[in-house]
């Protein structure tokens, strides 16, 4: 069965700065998707970035970024000089039809 | 805004009592999931139409949950009899066919049974 795994229950960064979020996931299959969406307090989830699991460059959205190491099974996500409105609920997820989540980091930005 | 919509936002029951919610997808996506997410966790997936078919169940989704699409457009998920433990939100989910097509997500049902 494929799991994903998100260490970081929470994590802080100050304005401005930037900050790397950690998933690991597994699975057997060779052909998936990864995602990371973003969950705003009392709001929708919202697709931050995606990556197709048979491309080897590194998706990248304006200030987010990911690193995607298909053999070490990794996908983290970079936010780059942090911003007041990226504090929210971070979830990695893995497609191969069903979207499997993890458990969430949630990302404090301090002024 | 023509994205997912869900109806109601927030719904409070009692022990016991039935209750449906309503989910109209993207207008061109023949893809419709859902999803229940507790609070601190991520969300679990629940069951998925492509179009009007039910294509899969998890296990989670109990004998007294039933989703049905009839037209294929929009959806409903309907418990029967709940319990505490079904308080969370449900999300619904949509996308064009195809695993490689992104699922974007409504507002969620908050269900709270008393």
């Amino acid at each position: 069965a494929q799991t994903v795994t998100q260490s970081q229950p929470e994590m802080s960064v100050q304005e401005a700065e930037t900050v790397t979020l950690s998933c690991t996931y597994d699975t057997s299959e060779s052909d998936y998707y990864l995602f990371w969406y973003k969950q705003p307090p009392s709001r929708q989830m919202i697709l931050v970035i995606r990556q197709e699991a048979y491309k080897q460059q590194n998706a990248t959205e304006n200030r987010f970024s990911v690193n995607f190491q298909k053999a070490a099974k990794s996908f983290s996500l970079k936010i780059s000089d942090s911003q007041l409105g990226d504090a929210a609920m971070y979830f990695c997820a893995y497609s191969s039809d069903k979207i499997i989540f993890g458990k969430g980091t949630r990302l404090h930005i301090l002024p | 805004d023509t994205g997912v919509s869900q109806d109601p936002r927030h719904k409070i029951t009692k022990r016991g009592q039935n209750v449906t919610f309503r989910c109209d997808p993207i207008s061109e996506h023949n893809r419709l999931y859902w999803y229940r997410q507790t609070l601190g966790q991520g969300p679990e997936f629940l069951t998925y139409f492509q179009n009007e078919a039910q294509l899969e169940k998890s296990r989670l989704l109990s004998d007294r949950f039933s989703a049905e699409r009839p037209k294929g457009s929009f959806s409903t998920l309907e418990i029967q009899r709940t319990e505490q433990g079904d308080s969370a939100m449900y999300l619904c989910a949509s996308s064009r066919v195809g695993n490689q097509e992104t699922q974007y997500f409504g507002p969620g049902t908050r269900l709270l049974v008393l």
